[in-house]
């Protein structure tokens, strides 16, 4: 069974910096590109960064207005894809949910989400 | 970067109606297009991926159709667990989503 399991989410001020991650388990890790979405308070979904896998090089990319803020990465010997979020701002509050992306396709699982609250 | 237009963006329906929501994408997109559902306070959840293809374990009074700009999700006899936002995502080029379409209770 695919799971995938956050954790890192919490309250910050704007300005610092957070590390989100996302675990996964029950498929081979580094044969899949994983993405964050996010949700901001009563909201909808936006995407806002992917990392391809092994086979693809692990390229990234980004949202416009993360771009230089944010770093996707990931340790397939761990399992983990990792979103490094810096100099946060207090549009970045919302839920992230981890999710396995098929490339040019899907979002076929999702983790249950992360909350990240910036305010002072 | 390629902006997905639902419509309508909230609609009232009662259980066993059949309903239609829009998405009209900005240019064209093949068939890059997917559904997702999404209940309140859970996990959004793909419904169609590739326009048409139905998610496995996914009922099939879910439907969608549509191809280049124009797609359609189509839910038939409503149940009490349909009423949800849906929103449509392209994957033609960079992901983005459409601004989602509540479905409530008449």
């Amino acid at each position: 069974e695919v799971q995938l399991v956050e954790s890192g989410g919490g309250l910050v001020q704007p300005g610092r910096s957070l590390r989100l991650a996302c675990t996964g388990s029950g498929f081979t890790f580094d044969d899949y590109s994983m993405a964050w979405v996010r949700q901001a308070p009563g909201k909808g979904l936006e995407w806002v960064s992917h990392i391809t896998g092994k086979v693809n090089g692990e390229t990234t990319e980004y949202v416009a207005s993360v771009k230089g803020r944010f770093t996707i990465s990931r340790d397939n010997s761990k399992n983990i894809a990792y979103l490094q979020m810096n100099s946060l701002e207090t549009e970045d509050t919302g839920v992230y949910y981890c999710t396995r992306w098929i490339v040019q396709s899907k979002f076929d699982y999702w983790g249950q989400g992360v909350l990240v609250t910036v305010s002072s | 970067d390629i902006q997905l237009t639902q419509s309508p963006s909230s609609l009232s329906a009662s259980v066993g109606d059949r309903v239609t929501i829009t998405c009209r994408a900005s240019q064209t997109i093949n068939i890059y297009l997917n559904w997702y559902q999404q209940k309140s306070g859970k996990v959004p959840k793909l419904l169609i991926y590739g326009a048409s293809s139905l998610q496995s374990g996914v009922p099939s009074r879910f439907s969608g159709s549509g191809s280049g700009t124009d797609f359609t999700l189509t839910i038939s006899n409503l149940q009490p667990e349909d009423f949800a936002t849906y929103y449509c995502q392209q994957s033609y080029s960079t992901p983005t989503f459409g601004q989602g379409t509540r479905l409530e209770i008449k």
